[in-house]
């Protein structure tokens, strides 16, 4: 249980392009969706907070109109990366948590996705 | 400014050896501390986690060691085999909000 897919794994676009990537909860519903980033030997870095239905909530730092966040259902979030630049390549992973099913403090992280821009 | 402290940045152990990985945080609203596991090119997964108000917590060979008055936690790998070779994250939460450590790269070697 608790399974959290990403779409695609990775994709290489040119500079300018915007790219959509999808975090989907396969077996429970996720009220909460988080994004991090991480460039290569580095940590995870927290982009944003996404609640079904309503606005993400960006982290100091994070451009709003550059990383569009879209929770348009419990199991479903997207990022959009616009405008992509070659310094927004990194890996993108997504978490989500399970109200009720190991508690309200545990995110259940998808397999990433690598964005390489051109 | 980073609110959870992790050491070693690398850890090479051999196997069957103990792997010791060290954090330390400032936040006392601080309420869970998870270990995530990640290997390269995948997402971290959830290995053990712990709750403030316990001291140790062991699954297998994965041991969470929690002193609260100093605001340290560690997780201890018994019996380290070369599969556990990843990268081992701490980190804390607030409410929903997961702060991680840095990060350490652990090697065993056959």
């Amino acid at each position: 249980g608790a399974v959290v897919s990403q779409h695609p794994s990775w994709v290489i676009c040119k500079s300018g392009t915007s790219v959509k990537i999808e975090c989907r909860s396969l077996d429970f519903q996720a009220t909460t969706m988080f994004w991090y980033r991480q460039f290569p030997k580095q940590s995870l870095m927290l982009m944003a907070t996404s609640n079904e239905g309503s606005k993400a909530t960006y982290e100091q730092g994070v451009e709003k109109d550059k990383f569009l966040i879209n929770h348009a259902s419990l199991t479903l979030s997207t990022l959009t990366v616009t405008s992509a630049h070659p310094e927004d390549s990194s890996f993108y992973i997504c978490s989500a948590s399970p109200p009720g099913l190991a508690g309200p403090d545990t995110q259940y992280f998808g397999p990433g996705t690598r964005l390489t821009v051109l | 400014q980073q609110q959870v402290k992790q050491s070693p940045q690398s850890l090479i152990v051999q196997k069957g050896g103990i792997s010791i990985i060290n954090c330390a945080y400032e936040n006392t609203a601080f309420d869970y501390f998870p270990w995530y596991q990640q290997f390269p090119g995948k997402g971290p997964a959830l290995l053990i986690a712990i709750r403030p108000d316990v001291s140790e917590k062991k699954e297998g060979r994965f041991t969470i060691s929690f002193n609260k008055s100093a605001k340290q936690f560690s997780l201890h790998i018994m019996d380290s085999q070369p599969g556990d070779s990843a990268t081992y994250f701490c980190a804390a939460t607030s409410g929903s909000r997961l702060t991680f450590g840095e990060g350490t790269q652990l090697t065993v070697n056959p």
